[in-house]
């Protein structure tokens, strides 16, 4: 089944500086990355996602880049603002019991953005 | 349209009870998930169907069971409630997989 490792676990940047998030994933078959933002108390809402025949994919303030070969892929958001704290999860296609629908969710990142 | 539409949204059980979590969407989609999210957890999928009449388990199926005979719902149940069961209980949806899902706002469930 998949596995998904993301860190770091809690990160801090000053307002108007760039946050980068970074996760792993053990299925080579694995090929649908979404980006999930989840607000306390709140539903986890889609912010972006990535298929495994595209290297890079922007939507105005936020990327996503994969890399295939090394199984990771990464978030980055450029000129933090304060609504973009939350909690940020990536997951990978597959699941850890082993079937290939569902989806498999890193631990999620704590992104603190620093007035 | 609503969406992914969770009842209850707060629930406290005592030890061995047993209660269906309710999960609706109007979106027409094909797939549904339930997760379950503890506390500063990521999200692990439970079960899942893929259309009416069929269901498979995910990561964490043990102690739960679901059904599915409309394309609209698709409820969870708990038979024994135990302590282990305690956490934030997410249903989603998807057209397809490999699809964004769309998940409702949860089912906060305590077992005392």
């Amino acid at each position: 089944g998949e596995n998904v490792e993301q860190h770091p676990s809690t990160l801090s940047v000053q307002e108007g500086d760039s946050a980068v998030i970074k996760c792993t994933y053990s299925d080579s078959a694995s090929n649908y990355f979404p980006w999930y933002k989840q607000e306390l108390g709140k539903r986890p809402q889609l912010i972006i996602d990535i298929r495994s025949n595209v290297g890079e994919k922007k939507d105005q303030r936020i990327a996503v880049t994969l890399n295939k070969t090394a199984k990771h892929f990464s978030l980055h958001i450029t000129e933090t603002q304060p609504e973009d704290s939350a909690v940020y999860f990536c997951a990978a296609s597959g699941s850890s019991g082993g079937g290939a629908d569902g989806l498999t969710f890193g631990k999620g990142t704590h992104l603190i953005i620093q007035p | 349209n609503a969406g992914v539409t969770q009842t209850p949204k707060f629930r406290i059980l005592k030890i061995g009870q047993s209660m269906t979590l309710q999960c609706a969407q109007d979106m027409n989609h094909n797939y549904m998930y339930w997760y379950r999210q503890d506390p500063g957890m990521g999200l692990k999928l439970i079960y899942y169907s893929v259309g009416a009449g069929i269901t498979d388990k995910g990561e964490v199926p043990n102690g739960y069971n679901v059904s599915r005979s409309t394309t609209e719902d698709f409820p969870l149940r708990l038979e024994l409630a135990a302590p282990s069961q305690t956490s934030v209980y997410f249903c989603a949806s998807s057209y397809m997989s490999n699809q964004p899902q769309h998940f409702g706002d949860g089912t906060r469930l305590s077992i005392l």
